[in-house]
């Protein structure tokens, strides 16, 4: 079946434009995951769903972040007012649900670059 | 420190020799233990995952985990120049659902 998509794959925004980055999970994975990928970094946490609720919120940078999802599928990652530091690569992934998080599947991802 | 540790590289080998990857931990309550290949400009593509101590093995892999010594390994045998990628080591605790991940090692097989 299908796997996680994301779009756009890239995204080039001047610094304090809003952006919005899509995920699509894997047909019936109620759970669903942001990362963020920065040059040289790990992966970082920024937060998950469990259906429709987000109940951690902590790994988000700050309060320019934001994300929701609807409908149990379809979720969107927005930053306001866009700083370069937020230049990054940011994956999203779903896991069936959330007891199976060892079990995560990943989008290509979106580039994001804040000029 | 890092929770995870995971040695940048980069490791070149010639195809069709044994890579060696490993991860090393801090954190004692981890018991699930992935392995990630990611292709440049690509996602995070799950290879497989161990829970607690042991080995499992799913083709040319091979993923051991030594709890004791808090360190885990992956072997790929045969290796191909397809294998050319970044490799990441995450893990979680029972109970959680983050992921911890290791910065990565990127390999290059050489034809």
């Amino acid at each position: 079946g299908a796997g996680v998509s994301q779009s756009p794959s890239n995204k080039v925004t001047e610094k304090g434009k809003d952006v919005e980055l899509r995920c699509d999970p894997i047909s019936g994975h109620t759970a669903l995951y942001w990362y963020r990928q920065s040059l040289g970094q790990g992966l970082e946490f920024l937060i998950y769903f469990q259906g429709n609720s987000a109940p951690d919120k902590s790994g988000l940078p700050s309060d320019r972040f934001s994300a929701e999802r609807t409908g149990g599928s379809v979720s969107t990652l927005t930053i306001q007012r866009t700083q370069q530091e937020d230049s990054a690569v940011y994956l999203c992934a779903s896991s069936l649900d959330v007891s199976a998080s060892y079990e995560q599947y990943f989008g290509p991802g979106t580039r994001l670059t804040v000029t | 420190q890092k929770e995870v540790e995971q040695d940048p590289g980069p490791l070149s080998v010639p195809e069709g020799a044994i890579v060696s990857l490993n991860c090393t931990y801090s954190n004692s309550a981890f018991q699930y233990f992935m392995w990630y290949r990611q292709y440049s400009r690509k996602g995070p593509e799950l290879l497989m995952y161990t829970y607690s101590s042991g080995n499992k093995e799913d083709g040319r892999f091979t993923a051991q985990v030594d709890k004791s010594s808090k360190y885990i390994s992956l072997f790929i045998r045969d290796s191909q120049p397809s294998d050319s990628a970044t490799y990441l080591c995450a893990m979680s605790a029972d109970w959680d659902y983050k992921l911890s991940f290791g910065a990565g090692t990127t390999v290059t097989v050489r034809a």
